[in-house]
């Protein structure tokens, strides 16, 4: 069965700073993974993907993450953060097979910018 | 689009009585995921739909939830009795399948739920 370790369940960054959010996951196959936020109150906005090519993807609001299989993790990077990043971040792996199996969630972490 | 929408977006219920939440998913997405949030078990997948027909309940807690999904653009999650553990916010997603889209999912805003 697949899982997904968020290792750090909260973390606190000076705003400017540069920020990576760690992810490892157990999967046998090749792994779809994503990295969803949640700001307070709302619901997930995806905020980057990979499925396969280049395992530096770029997503949305100057965020970044890296593949690497053989440490299986895919962390989350960004910089510079903005006081607006403070939410929580999940990562997340899905299927890789023939159908479209629901997301395994980790647990979050819930980053905190200090002014 | 208007996204995933999700009705209500608070419920506050007593024990006992019966809780449904809906859904109407992005037009044209043919898969549909309903989701928990909890604090002390993050976010479990509860049950999801193939093209309206429920593919695997497997995270369905109890007999006490049911799903339906009776047309493309309409679910409903339902909770009878509910329990105070049942509090917690249930999320409907959305994805399409095939190309780079895939298992890429789309999440309503929540339904926070609170029973007392």
């Amino acid at each position: 069965a697949q899982s997904v370790t968020q290792p750090d369940i909260h973390i606190t960054v000076s705003e400017g700073a540069s920020l990576e959010l760690r992810c490892n996951y157990s999967y046998g196959a090749t792994p779809y993974l994503f990295w969803y936020v949640q700001s307070p109150g709302q619901g997930l906005q995806l905020l980057l993907k990979y499925f396969s090519g280049d395992t530096l993807v770029q997503g949305i609001k100057g965020f970044e993450a890296e593949f690497k299989r053989s440490q299986s993790s895919f962390n989350l990077r960004k910089p510079s953060v903005h006081w607006s990043d403070a939410a929580e971040y999940f990562c997340a792996v899905g299927y890789s097979g023939g159908g479209a199996d629901g997301l395994t969630f980790g647990k979050g972490t819930h980053l905190i910018i200090q002014p | 689009d208007a996204g995933v929408i999700q009705s209500p977006r608070h419920e506050v219920t007593e024990m006992g009585q019966e809780v449904t939440l809906r859904c109407k998913p992005i037009s044209g997405h043919d898969y549909l995921f309903w989701y928990r949030q909890t604090m002390m078990r993050g976010l479990e997948l509860l049950i999801y739909f193939n093209n309206n027909v429920p593919i695997d309940d497997s995270g369905m807690p109890e007999d006490r939830f049911s799903a339906k999904m009776p047309n493309a653009s309409f679910s409903t999650l339902k909770i009878q009795p509910s329990e105070p553990r049942d509090s917690a916010v249930y999320f409907c997603a959305s994805s399409l399948r095939g190309g780079f889209t895939h298992n890429e999912q789309f999440f309503g805003p929540g339904t926070r739920l609170t029973v007392l």
